[in-house]
């Protein structure tokens, strides 16, 4: 499946590095989406953006930085981390039709990130 | 508040059929996705149910009551590939845009 590709896979980071979170949706998709997954815990709501505008910033700290520079790419800036920001970020992708129905969200396969 | 609950882990025999659960207090229900992550995999979508009842899809199928903030995956004829986390995820009403709620997944162990 090659909808949705992030980039990269896995990143190990100090807790004073700068790196950023790739995504890349190939599916004509206007809505995207981080999330963050962390063992034994639900999948957790970021960030969204619909047609390149942020429309949910779900009380996430500011060393996560999120940018949508076009409807098919997504990135998420990262500085000054802590250990327990270590996770499993997923990026996805939806056609929002604003109907009402949510529309099915396209996932990729994640960035496995460890803060040192 | 929005809670959603099923079973952490779950182990069927190969050739049996397994019910997963989920239940759900929301505001704003706008319809339950089922999704399947293998380990180390993105989440894939499985099913989605916004009316109540059965919507049957090959081996898996997926029921919904919305009066009872219920819902099940049933998997039938298992495999081994199936062997992976089910993740029950409700769409609440968020305005510009829907959001999605997860569950914290169920991990279903096949054995032979």
């Amino acid at each position: 499946e090659t909808g949705v590709t992030q980039t990269p896979r896995h990143l190990v980071m100090g807790m004073t590095n700068k790196k950023s979170l790739k995504c890349e949706q190939h599916l004509g998709h206007n809505a995207m989406y981080w999330y963050k997954q962390s063992a034994k815990k639900p999948l957790e709501l970021m960030f969204v953006y619909n047609f390149k505008e942020q429309t949910e910033n779900n009380s996430v700290p500011s060393r996560f930085s999120p940018e949508c520079p076009n409807s098919s790419h997504l990135f998420l800036h990262l500085h000054t981390l802590q250990p327990e920001d270590s996770a499993l970020y997923l990026c996805a992708s939806s056609q929002e039709g604003g109907g009402g129905y949510q529309e099915t969200q396209y996932f990729g396969p994640g960035t496995r990130l460890l803060v040192l | 508040g929005q809670n959603i609950d099923q079973p952490t882990e779950m182990t069927a025999t190969e050739g049996a059929i397994v019910q997963i659960n989920c239940t759900y207090q929301t505001s704003g229900f706008n319809g339950l996705f089922w999704y399947q992550q293998h380990a180390g995999e993105a989440p894939t979508f499985l099913s989605y149910n916004v009316l109540d009842g059965l919507e049957e899809k090959g081996r898996f199928s997926s029921f919904l009551s919305r009066s009872k903030g219920y819902s099940y995956l049933l998997l039938k004829e298992l495999q081994m590939k199936d062997s992976a986390s089910y993740l029950c995820a409700v769409s609440q009403d968020g305005g510009a845009t829907n959001k999605l709620i997860f569950g914290t997944g169920t991990l279903l162990a096949v054995q032979p």
